[in-house]
């Protein structure tokens, strides 16, 4: 089986630059979660679909972030302008039961 | 607030030797308590999965335990490996919305 995808892997911006991050989650898992993960830290949930519809963003900062899971399969995270804060692993997790979550590799983000 | 407490924030032990990572939470109402490894670059993997009626739980070198009274587990690595160098986060999952709530993680160093 297949896991979590997500890519880039690694990525270095500047500060005011915008950036995105793919995940195509295990194929038939209808929940998708993207969690920040700063140096030193637990993840933090940004935020979770089920299928196409947002179940919880109330840690998305939305003046900055946004995210989409048009089809219920994939999904994009954005932020736009980056600020040096935002340095951060950006990990997407997907599930079939809702006590279950499986991580991809995740996204390292670096802001200059 | 509900919160989980992982110690100590990073050990170094040689090859071969045994180690014991604490975690102490205070997620209510709870589900299951998980333990992942999370290697440099990687998303978290599962190690280990308690209920609340399980007090001990092994995965090959790993064995967890889980005092629900007192709201305490542990993670125990035997005869520790180079591999076993990685961060390991103890997480608790809530029994009415499955909310992941992590720790900061204990990041374990094995030296020849």
């Amino acid at each position: 089986e297949a896991g979590v995808a997500q890519s880039p892997r690694y990525k270095i911006i500047e500060k005011r630059q915008s950036v995105a991050f793919w995940c195509n989650p295990i194929s038939g898992h209808a929940t998708l979660y993207w969690y920040q993960q700063i140096l030193g830290q637990g993840p933090k949930l940004l935020i979770q679909f089920q299928n196409n519809g947002v179940v919880d963003d109330s840690q998305l900062p939305k003046d900055r972030f946004s995210a989409e899971r048009l089809k219920g399969v994939d999904s994009t995270l954005k932020i736009q302008p980056a600020k040096l804060e935002d340095s951060a692993v950006y990990l997407c997790a997907s599930s079939i039961r809702l006590d279950t979550q499986y991580f991809g590799p995740g996204t390292r983000l670096t802001v200059l | 607030k509900n919160q989980v407490e992982q110690s100590p924030q990073s050990l170094i032990i040689l090859e071969g030797k045994n180690c014991t990572l604490q975690c102490n939470y205070t997620v209510s109402p709870f589900s299951n308590l998980r333990w992942y490894k999370q290697d440099t670059g990687r998303g978290p993997v599962s190690l280990t999965i308690m209920t609340f009626s399980e007090n001990t739980k092994s995965n090959g070198r790993y064995t967890a335990t889980l005092d629900a009274d007192t709201k305490q587990s542990s993670l125990h690595i035997t005869a520790s490996q180079l591999s076993d160098s990685a961060s390991y986060i103890c997480v608790v999952i809530r029994s009415n919305d499955y909310k992941l709530s992590f720790g900061a993680g204990t990041t374990v160093t094995v030296r020849a």
